[in-house]
């Protein structure tokens, strides 16, 4: 069965950077996009990129354009989200959602969600 | 960017009783591209709808979408407990964009 398991919960200071991981099994690693989402607490979602994990180009959403950066490593079925310039509005539950075999599609397998939490 | 107004905000209702959430774009979603998802507390997302009115796999038969173009439906045709949870519309033809969410509790 398809799984996204990602790492564990992170504090930063302000101004700090944070990098996610988003293990994938179950599946053609290569043959799915990936996506970043996240949720600030008690508000709703918000999408943040898509990478593809066979090698293509990545496209982030235009108000994290320059703070974010999305990787993958295909020798181990991982997508990685680094975030950086860290503020509190940056506190949020980050969470990889596997998307469709095109780069249009719904995400039909989410993780678990990482908290981050930034704090001076 | 295409902007999702969702509507209500809340819906109180009880069990048994038929759920309409609506789901309005700023501009229309290209070949459907509409996805619905529910959202219980510390849980992520689960797909329920895609393409508009497709069920994702193993979701009962009493969630239904519909609609095209900028306005979009979820039905839920008779509510059980483990339905009440907050929902969210998701448009995927350009970029992507979610909406507000709508929290569906008990009445």
């Amino acid at each position: 069965q398809v799984q996204l398991v990602q790492s564990g919960a992170e504090v930063k200071k302000p101004g700090a950077s944070v990098k996610v991981s988003c293990k994938a099994s179950g599946y053609t690693f290569t043959s799915y996009y990936m996506h970043w989402v996240r949720q600030a607490p008690g508000q709703g979602l918000e999408w943040m990129g898509i990478i593809n994990p066979s090698g293509g180009p990545t496209s982030y959403a235009q108000k994290f354009q320059g703070r974010v950066t999305m990787t993958r490593d295909a020798s181990t079925s991982t997508v990685y989200m680094e975030l950086s310039s860290l503020s509190s509005e940056d506190t949020a539950v980050y969470y990889c959602a596997r998307g469709g075999s095109s780069s249009r599609g719904s995400f039909q397998h989410w993780g678990q969600g990482t908290l981050v939490t930034v704090s001076s | 960017e295409i902007v999702l107004t969702q509507s209500p905000g809340t819906l109180s209702l009880s069990p048994g009783e038929r759920a309409t959430l609506s789901c309005r774009a700023s501009q229309s979603v290209s070949s459907s591209y509409l996805a619905w998802y529910q959202q219980k507390p510390g849980q992520a997302p689960r797909l329920l709808i895609h393409g508009a009115s497709s069920r994702a796999t193993g979701i009962p038969d009493r969630f239904s979408g519909s609609g095209s173009g900028t306005d979009f439906t979820l039905t839920i045709s008779r509510l059980e407990p483990e339905d009440f949870a907050v929902y969210y519309c998701q448009q995927y033809g350009s970029s992507y964009t979610f909406g507000q969410g709508t929290n569906l509790e008990i009445k």
